[in-house]
């Protein structure tokens, strides 16, 4: 079946600096989505990217839709403490099921 | 618009119990999705319903789990008899057609005594 593989699994950074994540997959997406999920809560959509090659930006957040449909990062700039939680790509190929990668654990240190 | 509601919360319940989870989507949103989050296995789509029809349910880990949609503002999952391995989060999703993305509900932490 479909395989996302996001990495890195968790991550702890210093205030202010900027973050990278990323996603790869087995198969030719047609959508991609990033998630952010905080503790006790559901995944709340941060960007939506729908053609290859687009880079799209959600304040200090920037995504981008891989050349290849196979692959996406996401950046997040300057982070601050509130940028702890887990983040999620998630990719749509075809009908309307999504496949989520593992996540990105979130953690800064202030 | 509230967004995606689920019901209840937290539930907590003893083994063979029967359990109901409830998800009132977005007004509009014709699509709905249950997922089940655990440590382990992350995010699993377990059924989805377009147009509260049933599209696919393989992702139901057996029989003792059913889903329903019996109008377009409402879905239950029940697990009956439930068993300690089905605690987990349960999340109920919609997704708006428009913009082809998802929306999810604050989830429902299931605990099985």
């Amino acid at each position: 079946g479909q395989q996302l593989n996001q990495s890195p699994q968790s991550m702890f950074i210093q205030e202010g600096e900027d973050v990278s994540m990323n996603c790869t997959s087995s198969s030719i997406f047609n959508t991609w989505l990033w998630y952010k999920q905080d503790p006790g809560e559901g995944p709340v959509l941060l960007i939506a990217l729908y053609k290859a090659g687009e880079l799209t930006s959600n304040g200090r957040l920037t995504a981008q839709f891989g050349i290849t449909r196979k692959d996406s990062f996401l950046n997040i700039s300057a982070s601050i403490p509130s940028d702890v939680g887990i983040y999620f790509c998630a990719g749509r190929e075809y009908g309307n099921k999504l496949v989520f990668g593992a996540g990105t654990i979130l953690r800064v240190k202030s | 618009d509230a967004g995606v509601i689920q019901s209840p919360r937290h539930e907590v319940t003893e083994m063979g119990q029967e359990v109901t989870l409830r998800c009132k989507p977005i007004s509009g949103h014709n699509s709905l999705f249950w997922y089940r989050q655990t440590m382990m296995r992350g995010l699993e789509l377990l059924i989805y319903f377009n147009n509260n029809v049933p599209i696919d349910d393989s992702g139901m880990p057996e029989d003792r789990f059913s889903a329903k949609m019996p109008n377009a503002s409402f879905s239950t999952l029940k697990i009956q008899p439930s068993e300690p391995r089905d605690s987990a989060v349960y999340f109920c999703a919609d997704r708006d057609s428009l913009t082809d993305t998802q929306y999810f509900g604050p989830g429902t932490r299931l605990t099985v005594l």
